[in-house]
């Protein structure tokens, strides 16, 4: 009964391909998001969606593009990837209190 | 402009051994400090919480100790195991689902 998954766990790719990672919450929660880690392990958000809609874009280039099909789908698409986007993606989901529940986290590799 | 930060970067604790990391923050908005730790190939999983209208929490071995007025803010774990060695975060949100500011983390050992 996994809470907030993602899929895939890794991904590799070459540079200036395009790719999209999944993310599922089975929490019926409202608010979503997506956080990067980086090699350093610092943990930034990227977006924020509540009820299906953007609330917060934190000045991520455009070439990352999230989709919110429904509550329980978060998806995060990446286009042109680059050398600097290797790192580690986080979904994550939150009800009313304001507690983030995160996912297993998809290790993203730019060849 | 980072808004939580932690410290120690890194720490070692002998097995029992009382592991302390601390964090301060800026914005005095944020209303919700948690603190979460991560396993490698994992995601951060939340460990304890706390709101400012309260100065401690504890839940098992782990107690958070709030101080409003430093804007500061501390993770103790009493009776350290080698199952705690983790990577620590705090972090800090305001009111509603907004979304979580981190600090850097702290890389824990605990040895035997």
């Amino acid at each position: 009964d996994t809470a907030v998954s993602q899929t895939p766990k890794y991904l590799v790719t070459q540079m200036g391909n395009d790719k999209s990672i999944k993310c599922e919450q089975n929490l019926g929660h409202d608010t979503m998001y997506w956080y990067k880690q980086d090699s350093k392990k610092f943990l930034k958000i990227m977006f924020s969606y509540n009820n299906k809609e953007l609330i917060i874009n934190e000045t991520v280039p455009n070439r990352f593009s999230p989709k919110s099909p429904d509550k329980a789908h978060l998806n995060l698409h990446i286009n042109s990837l680059e050398l600097g986007d290797s790192a580690v993606y986080f979904c994550a989901s939150s009800p009313p209190s304001g507690t983030q529940y995160f996912g297993p986290g998809t290790r993203l590799t730019v060849l | 402009q980072q808004q939580v930060k932690q410290s120690p970067q890194s720490l070692i604790v002998q097995k029992g051994g009382i592991s302390i990391i601390n964090c301060a923050y800026e914005n005095t908005a944020f209303d919700y400090f948690p603190w979460y730790q991560q396993f490698p190939g994992k995601g951060p999983a939340l460990l304890i919480a706390i709101r400012p209208d309260v100065s401690e929490k504890k839940e098992g071995r782990f107690t958070i100790s709030f101080n409003k007025s430093a804007k500061q803010f501390s993770l103790h774990i009493m009776d350290s195991q080698p199952g705690d060695s983790a990577t620590y975060f705090c972090a800090a949100s305001m009111v509603g689902n907004t979304p979580l500011v981190f600090g850097k983390g702290t890389r824990l050992s605990v040895i035997a």
